[in-house]
């Protein structure tokens, strides 16, 4: 079974601080992906990585970078958490040639 | 113009009952095409994906694929109340295996 972990499920930091959220694979896929979900928006792409050290912006990646420095690991860090920011992220990862995404259990981030 | 649409819903139907989810999409290319359930407070679970015209059958599950007419459903037989989720309708969109989420549509199906 793929298996996709979060670092957190829920997170609550102040307006201002810069905000580290991890995602770990652990069946070597190349795709990484991390999105934000909310209420009547549904799911959006903040940002995916398709290989180490490799990102692509997805639709809504202001205010968020990301990093990726293992195969298996790949972080969002909101450099300046807003209150706007608070929302349920969610960390997917797919094989480059299986289009399928297996998603982590999220982490609802509260910004305050 | 959104590129998934899903009837948000609520779609209400009885125990034992079909129920019949919708999506449809604007991008005439897309190849793969994929429905989550996410049950309330959790993240999406991959329940089918279809990627040639015509129906797939899993269980419960049947999917279905018009590619002509750009839509994509899901149909559950004998609906139990432990369905009652949202559906998220996926389709692949350009490379690296982005895909593009509907909104959903809720489920609920009662005794």
């Amino acid at each position: 079974d793929v298996k996709v972990t979060q670092s957190s499920r829920y997170l609550v930091k102040r307006t201002g601080e810069k905000v580290f959220l991890e995602c770990v694979q652990d069946m070597d896929h190349e795709n990484m992906f991390w999105y934000r979900q909310d209420p009547g928006l549904g799911l959006r792409l903040i940002y995916f990585s398709y290989d180490v050290k490799m990102k692509e912006k997805g639709d809504i990646p202001e205010g968020y970078s990301v990093s990726r420095e293992k195969k298996e690991r790949f972080s969002l860090i909101l450099e300046s958490a807003s209150t706007n920011q608070t929302s349920m992220y969610l960390c997917a990862s797919s094989q480059m040639t299986v289009h399928e995404q297996y998603f982590g259990p999220g982490t609802r981030l509260t910004v305050t | 113009q959104k590129e998934v649409e899903q009837n948000s819903g609520p779609l209400s139907v009885p125990e034992g009952a079909i129920a019949s989810l919708n999506c449809t999409y604007s991008d005439r290319g897309s190849q793969s095409f994929f429905w989550y359930r996410q049950y309330s407070g959790k993240s999406p679970e991959l329940i089918m994906f279809i990627y040639s015209n015509g129906d797939k059958e899993d269980g419960r599950f049947t999917a279905q694929l018009n590619k002509a007419s750009q839509y994509v459903s899901l149909l559950i037989r004998d609906s139990q109340p432990s369905d009652s989720a949202t559906y998220l309708c996926a389709v692949r969109s350009g490379g690296y295996n982005k895909l593009i989420f509907g909104a959903g549509t809720r489920l609920a199906v009662h005794p």
